[in-house]
């Protein structure tokens, strides 16, 4: 069965700070997709980034990229100048490129940005 | 993309009673989840729901305390029965509109049993 794993339960960056989200993940499979949700407190989850298992390239998003590790199985998440507005729950996920469309949730960290 | 509409945002409930959360989606959508998940905590599916099947339950859940309705390829509801404090939590539905994209999920339904 495939795992996802956040080590962080919690991090803290100085606002205009870079950060860096840890995710690493057990699969047998070569077909899969990786996210990284954001949840504020209102409780919305909004996609932040994704990654095809079968592109090289990392995924970026303005001030959000990864680094995707496919050997070591680790997913990564870095934000770059850092915002207030970047305070929320991050989550890892993981989808196996079956149809079955589930998702396997890591445990979350929470990021806290110091003005 | 997908847009959805999930009521109630939050309600207040007293225990024994039941409590029907709906979520209604902009397109057509085969399947969707409903999620349980604790403050703080990550997410924990309930169920998968498909149009025209019974919903399909992960362990620890069970369909006579929380049956699903799936009535077409836009809505779907969850009903939480006989409701404990136990079952405060935060549910969310989500949809995957297509093998290749992201999940896609409602506002979330805060809920206090009392």
């Amino acid at each position: 069965a495939q795992t996802v794993t956040q080590s962080q339960p919690e991090m803290s960056v100085q606002e205009a700070e870079t950060v860096t989200l840890s995710c690493t993940y057990d699969t047998s499979e070569s077909d899969y997709y990786l996210f990284w949700y954001k949840q504020p407190p209102s409780r919305q989850m909004i996609l932040v980034i994704r990654q095809e298992a079968y592109k090289q390239q990392n995924a970026t998003e303005n001030r959000f990229s990864v680094n995707f590790q496919k050997a070591a199985k680790s997913f990564s998440l870095k934000i770059s100048d850092s915002q207030l507005g970047d305070a929320a729950m991050y989550f890892c996920a993981y989808r196996s490129g079956q149809s079955n469309y589930q998702l396997i949730w890591g445990a979350g960290t929470k990021l806290i940005i110091k003005p | 993309s997908a847009v959805i509409s999930q009521k109630p945002s939050r309600d207040i409930c007293q225990r024994g009673t039941s409590l029907t959360i709906q979520c209604q989606v902009d397109s057509q959508v085969t399947m969707m989840f409903w999620y349980r998940q604790q403050p703080g905590q990550s997410l924990t599916l309930i169920a998968t729901a498909n149009q025209g099947s019974e919903a399909t339950y992960e362990s620890g859940f069970v369909i006579d305390k929380f049956p699903i309705s799936r009535p077409n390829l836009t809505f779907s509801t969850l009903t939480v029965s006989n409701m404990s404090p136990e079952d405060s939590s935060i549910y969310l539905c989500s949809v995957v509109p297509q093998p290749n994209t992201e999940a896609f999920f409602g506002q979330g339904t805060r809920l206090t049993v009392v």
